[in-house]
């Protein structure tokens, strides 16, 4: 299996300022990554798909880069509704496996 | 606009057998584009991909689940089940269904739409 690890856990951050989440694949999963927003009680909302494309709908603060193990997140000036856990997910394969997830908080 | 439902029973006993549906509004669960899977989250923890199944009935289970579960497919009801034999109190969590889209780029799929998810527990 395909092992995603997310870093760090929980992060604290100001309004405005710039935000990165890494994650990274126990092996090469080509840009086959995605990201994921989910706020309390709710379902997860798509990102950011192929490690770098940008979902319809989603404000262009949040960016994606990376390919073959090594993945970054970015929101380039956080704002008050990004508060949220962020998951990264791996599809290379058939069988899919998320990090653990990076609880983000406004200070 | 695509929607999916889940829906099922919120208590199941240990021992006992979990069935959930997924209702799909919107699109076809036939279509070639896409994959169907659910995904779980016990409380207070990250997300878990279960399985997947394709509209053409072939499907990918989590290794560590694999003997307990089955995704299937009622293209008459445009719906997809759930079901994970043999529970426990570790089974305990919110169950969610989503469409799994291969975009431009056929064979690599991402979970692009998601229900609301329902939550089971495992008690007796």
């Amino acid at each position: 299996d395909i092992q995603m690890t997310q870093s760090p856990s929980t992060l604290s951050a100001s309004v405005g300022d710039r935000v990165t989440i890494t994650c990274r694949a126990s092996q090469s999963i080509s840009s086959w990554l995605a990201w994921y927003q989910q706020k309390s009680g709710k379902a997860p909302k798509l990102l950011i798909y192929k490690a770098s494309s940008l979902e319809s709908g989603v404000p262009s603060r949040f960016s994606g880069s990376g390919s073959g193990t090594e993945f970054t997140l970015t929101i380039s000036s956080l704002q008050p509704d990004d508060s949220a856990t962020y998951y990264c997910q791996q599809y290379n394969s058939y069988t899919w496996t998320f990090g653990q997830g990076t609880k983000v908080e406004i200070k | 606009q695509l929607q999916l439902q889940e829906s099922g029973p919120g208590l199941v006993k240990p021992s006992e057998t979990l069935s959930l549906t997924c209702t799909v509004s919107g699109a076809s669960i036939s279509s070639s584009s896409y994959y169907w899977g659910w995904i779980r989250q016990p409380p207070g923890k990250g997300l878990a991909w279960i399985g997947s199944v394709y509209y053409s009935g072939s499907t990918y289970y989590n290794p560590s689940l694999q003997s307990r579960v089955t995704v299937s497919l009622d293209t008459s009801k445009n719906q997809f089940s759930l079901k994970l034999s043999s529970v426990t109190a570790a089974d305990t969590a919110v169950y969610y269904c989503a469409r799994a889209n291969s975009g431009s780029y056929w064979g690599y799929y991402y979970m692009d739409v998601w229900g609301k998810g329902t939550t089971v527990t495992v008690s007796s």
